[in-house]
């Protein structure tokens, strides 16, 4: 059964410092990775997708999420964080049915300034 | 052009009352999901539409919750006899078709549905 696991409910960064999100996956064949955003009282918006291409991904708004299958991760990351990121964050792994997406529990992200 | 919508965006209701709620997808989608999130927890899968069947109701928790979509396009939620726990923000959303992971899920606003 396909499963994800966000690794911290909570992250605090400085703004300016860089980003670390974690996911880890359980999947019994080659899944599709998403990660999505949710600001505060706004709708979830797709940050990033892998889909078994390159397995370094590039997303909106500067992040990057890289799939390791030996380490069954699909970290997200950013270089410079910035006061409008803070949002939680949702890493996503593909069903066993094509169109079904199977949830992490979310990663809550604070900016200090 | 416009995104997905969802109605009404707050509904209070008394335990034991039936609700419903709507979703408007974006024009041209074939494919319509349902989730539920609660507070504090991710997305919980509810029931999956291509055009107007549901192949997968799977994840409607009881016989209380029933959704229908009429004419490819908007969607109805219904809960009867609503229960203490099934408060919590209903999320919808429409993609270009739901025979492919690769396609883009595009969500509402959600509901936040609170029952006293």
């Amino acid at each position: 059964a396909q499963s994800v696991t966000q690794l911290d409910s909570h992250v605090s960064v400085s703004e300016g410092t860089p980003v670390l999100l974690r996911c880890n996956y359980s999947s019994s064949y080659s899944p599709s990775l998403f990660w999505y955003v949710q600001h505060p009282n706004k709708g979830l918006q797709l940050l990033l997708k892998y889909t078994s291409a390159a397995t370094l991904v590039k997303g909106i708004n500067g992040f990057e999420a890289e799939f390791k299958k030996s380490e069954t991760s699909f970290h997200l990351t950013k270089p410079s964080a910035h006061m409008s990121d803070a949002a939680e964050y949702f890493c996503v792994v593909s069903g066993y049915s094509n169109y079904q997406l199977i949830w992490g529990a979310g990663t809550k992200l604070i900016i200090k300034p | 052009g416009a995104g997905v919508s969802q109605s009404p965006s707050n509904k209070v209701t008394e335990k034991g009352k039936d609700v419903e709620l709507r979703c408007d997808p974006i024009s041209g989608h074939t494919a319509l999901y349902w989730y539920r999130q609660s507070l504090g927890q991710g997305l919980e899968f509810l029931i999956y539409f291509q055009g107007n069947s549901a192949p997968d109701k799977s994840g409607l928790p009881s016989d209380r919750f029933s959704a229908e979509r009429t004419g490819g396009s908007v969607s109805t939620l219904t809960i009867q006899r609503t229960q203490q726990e099934d408060s919590a923000v209903y999320l919808c959303a429409s993609s270009l078709g739901g025979d492919n992971s690769y396609n883009e899920q595009f969500f509402g606003p959600g509901t936040r549905l609170t029952v006293l």
